[in-house]
């Protein structure tokens, strides 16, 4: 089974900081992993996604990820905040395990100061 | 594309009333998903189909809630009778090539669903 806990429930940082958000993640299988993001009265779109090519995963908007086997984790960054980079953004989980279910982290909603 | 397409974008209903919820998924799409967003409880997945066919409806949280999908381009979410602890948003989300787990979802822009 799969599962993917978000730390934080909102995380606050100022314009031009650094954007962390943190996502660990549990599978009895090599995991595919993903970062989505909701923006408000939207539905969610794909930031970015890492299926074992590389462990470093570049997203859209300035965006990426790493993957981090020891660790189990798949913290999301972006080097400097935009005022437009502020929603909803989910970890979530998927595997090879004869289904086909995406399991989605509880989220972490981001504020950007300015 | 236009992508998913959700209808109607926003319901307001009393309770013990009938609901239809409707999706249409991305042409092509052979993964039709059904979700609920909620405050306390996050997003859950309710039901997926694969071909039109239900592979998993785990998620329905009772019997009061059917889905369907008759064709490649719709499927159904309806509630009946509603209850106020229904109010949420609801999702349909559709993704390609026959069951890759790391193929994404693509998502509607839900359905808001308020029970008086």
């Amino acid at each position: 089974a799969q599962s993917v806990t978000q730390l934080g429930s909102h995380v606050s940082v100022s314009e031009g900081a650094l954007v962390l958000l943190r996502c660990n993640y549990s599978s009895s299988v090599p995991p595919y992993l993903f970062w989505y993001v909701q923006y408000p009265n939207q539905g969610l779109q794909l930031l970015l996604k890492y299926t074992s090519a590389a462990t470093l995963v570049k997203g859209i908007n300035g965006f990426e990820a790493e993957f981090k086997k020891s660790e189990t984790s798949f913290h999301l960054t972006k080097p400097s905040a935009h005022m437009s980079d502020a929603a909803e953004y989910f970890c979530a989980v998927s595997a090879d395990t004869g289904g086909f279910k995406t399991i989605f982290g509880a989220g972490t909603r981001l504020f950007v100061k300015a | 594309d236009a992508g998913v397409i959700q209808s109607p974008r926003h319901e307001v209903t009393e309770m013990g009333q009938e609901v239809t919820l409707r999706c249409k998924p991305i042409s092509g799409h052979d993964y039709l998903f059904w979700y609920r967003q909620t405050m306390m409880r996050g997003l859950e997945l309710l039901i997926y189909f694969n071909n039109n066919v239900p592979i998993d409806d785990s998620g329905m949280p009772e019997d009061r809630f059917s889905a369907k999908m008759p064709n490649a381009s719709f499927s159904t979410l309806k509630i009946q009778p509603s209850e106020p602890r229904d109010s949420a948003v609801y999702f349909c989300a559709s993704s390609l090539d026959g069951g890759a787990p790391y193929n994404e979802q693509f998502f509607g822009p839900g359905t808001r669903l308020t029970v008086l």
